[in-house]
């Protein structure tokens, strides 16, 4: 019944840092999103995969790369962390047209 | 970026009382979406809804997808401590699309 999976919860970067959050989703699911969220705000999507194979940009896209790695797996990269990408990142899937399942979030900060 | 505009910010009832919140967008969405987000985890789907005009209950929540396809409301009827928390809605244009979210309504129960 796990349904979503991010790891790691929780993770303190310096500046310039690189690392990798990575996602896996059980539900058989075609499609997957990253998305941050800042204090006070609703999430905002960094990148989508629509099938396995495919990436788009989503709205705050810079500073971020992903890989869809298989059907189940969607990571993502920050190659060299800043203080504005202190956030929390949540992990989503879905079927196409079909409602979005979020995984329990990463929370990040850059110091 | 597109913006949902959700109110009220937050709202401040006594246990057993109906809520009320809504959603409003200068676009048009195929699909709403409401979640609940606890403290510490992701958001948990409430409700789905994918026709204009389409009412949908679970259990004391009821949600309402705009004929317009402009905008949704979310009603809790007999509010108990446990529905305390930030409530979100979300649009859709359509297929794999990434979800546009509103900056949450903080519903806090007072005994």
């Amino acid at each position: 019944n796990a349904g979503v999976t991010q790891t790691p919860k929780f993770q303190v970067l310096k500046t310039g840092q690189s690392m990798t959050l990575q996602c896996a989703q059980d539900m058989n699911h075609n499609s997957m999103y990253w998305y941050r969220q800042d204090p006070g705000m609703g999430l905002r999507l960094i990148y989508y995969s629509a099938s396995e194979g495919t990436t788009d940009k989503g709205e705050v896209p810079n500073g971020y790369n992903v890989s869809r790695l298989n059907k189940r797996e969607f990571s993502l990269r920050l190659e060299s962390a800043a203080p504005s990408q202190t956030s929390v990142y949540f992990c989503a899937s879905s079927d196409p047209g079909r409602s979005q399942y979020f995984g329990a979030g990463t929370r990040l900060s850059v110091l | 970026g597109q913006q949902l505009n959700q109110s009220p910010q937050s709202m401040f009832i006594q246990e057993g009382e109906d809520v009320s919140m809504n959603c409003t967008s200068s676009s048009i969405f195929n699909t709403w979406l409401w979640y609940k987000q606890d403290p510490g985890e992701g958001p948990v789907l409430l409700i789905a809804l994918y026709k204009a005009g389409e009412l949908t209950s679970n259990g004391r929540l009821t949600a309402q997808f705009g004929t317009t396809r402009k905008d949704s409301f979310l009603n809790i009827s007999a509010s108990i401590p446990s529905d305390v928390g930030i409530y979100f809605c979300a649009g859709q244009m359509g297929g794999a699309d990434g979800l546009t979210f509103g900056k949450g309504t903080h519903l806090i129960i007072q005994p």
